[in-house]
Formats: structure tokens, C-alpha cells, sequence
């Protein structure tokens, strides 16, 4: 089955720089994508999400672009801080059936 | 913003013994809620969804007979194992979808870390 997937499984980055963290998918029927942040132990939290009639959304420090052309998802933070380090993941849904998870990418602020 | 409760946070048993688990919607309501699995550094993987009044769909590969999930009021859901095994320790981790207005986002638990010994 179609799943979706994410570059990198690590990223490092310095307390205060940005980070981006890039997620592929490939139903190209996706029309909602939503990132989530998960810390040791605990359940994933909500961050972000867009539709697809969208290419960018932003929130609090944090921004989505879509890419349909290339079935494409990044998350960028801004200004990382410590308590930014988890592990994140996109997900994606079609008509508002169940979600599909990437194997998500662990951040690690360097202090 | 909604709440989602599950319990226990942290399970030991015995092989054999079955464990339950039960995730709670505490400010809305949900039809529909999903259990997940999810192996240490590796993504959730959806186990069944669970239908409030009806029977649980189960992904394939998930034992039925193995995964008890019942769904029996619009704000609780429980995942039940049954003669749980070493093999199956994991972290169980349930959402829950809000039915009001357009909201697709899915709220979800804390988890749970099943340790069958």
C-alpha cells in the first residue's frame, strides 16, 4: 500500500537556529497533512496541519509548506529551542479516513 | 484544547494474563477512536478503529480474537489483550476523532507501555 515516508531519521540542529524537516508522501489523493511532535514516552501531540487547496501555513514558530507537484511536506521550526526536541511526524488522510504515519524524524537541539 | 485520557500509563503482567486499556474523550465526543501500536523508534502503526455502537475494524494482520476493542459509549473507548505474550509488549496508543463541526484532527492518549513478561 501507498505510504508516507521522511528523508531523514535524525536531525541536529543549534538551539536558536531553524530547523526543517521534510516529509514524502505518495497518495497523491492526500488531501490533509498534519505534522505531529512526540516525546519519549508520551503520545504524539498535534503541531500543524494544511489542506491541500494550501501550500504554506504557519503558526506559532512554526511553518508547513506543501509541494503537490513533488508530493512533498516540510516542516520548519524557528528559533529551536531545548524543548523542541522529539520526534516528529507527518501524516496524511484522504476524505477524512484514518491517518498514515511516516517513520517519523528524531530533532535534537545542541544547546 | 480536547482532552484525551488513556489508562494505565504503564502496564506489567504475566504471560498469559490479559490486560485492558481504556482511552477516555474527556470534553467531547468522539464515534470514532483508533488504537495504535508503536515499536521503539519506529512510527504508529494503526491497529483498528474503533466504531461507537458497532464493531471494531481491524487492520490487516491484527488478530481480532487477540485485540478486544470495545466501544460501548461516544467518550470511551478500551483495547483489551487477551493471553498477552512477551511479543506482544509494546506502546499502545489511542485518538480520538472530535464529531463536532469539521474537525478532523485527532486528539490523541498518552500511551501506554504493556511489558509482558
Amino acid at each position: 500500500g501507498e505510504s508516507v515516508g521522511l528523508h531523514l531519521p535524525t536531525l541536529s540542529v543549534q538551539e536558536g537556529d531553524n530547523s526543517i524537516i521534510n516529509c514524502a508522501y505518495s497518495n497523491s489523493a492526500s488531501d490533509y497533512f498534519i505534522w505531529y511532535k512526540q516525546e519519549s514516552g508520551k503520545g504524539p501531540q498535534f503541531i500543524i496541519d494544511i489542506r491541500s487547496n494550501m501550500d504554506k501555513r504557519q503558526g506559532q514558530r512554526v511553518t508547513v509548506l506543501l509541494n503537490k507537484t513533488v508530493k512533498h511536506l516540510s516542516l520548519q521550526i524557528a528559533a529551536t529551542q531545548p524543548g523542541d526536541s522529539a520526534v516528529y511526524f507527518c501524516a496524511d488522510t484522504f476524505g477524512n479516513e484514518k491517518l498514515t504515519f511516516g517513520t517519523g524524524t528524531r530533532l535534537t537541539i545542541i544547546p | 484544547g480536547a482532552v484525551v485520557s488513556q489508562h494505565p500509563s504503564r502496564v506489567i503482567c504475566k504471560s498469559g494474563t490479559s490486560v485492558k486499556i481504556e482511552c477516555r474523550s474527556l470534553d467531547f465526543q468522539a464515534t470514532t477512536m483508533f488504537w495504535y501500536r508503536q515499536f521503539p523508534k519506529k512510527s504508529l502503526m494503526l491497529m483498528a478503529t474503533s466504531n461507537e455502537g458497532s464493531k471494531a475494524t481491524y487492520e490487516q494482520g491484527v488478530e481480532k480474537d487477540k485485540f478486544l476493542i470495545n466501544h460501548a459509549s461516544l467518550t470511551l473507548s478500551t483495547l483489551t489483550v487477551t493471553s498477552a505474550h512477551p511479543e506482544d509488549s509494546s506502546f499502545y496508543i489511542c485518538s480520538a476523532r472530535d464529531i463536532e463541526g469539521a474537525n478532523e484532527k485527532l486528539f490523541f492518549g498518552s500511551g501506554t507501555q504493556l511489558s509482558v513478561l
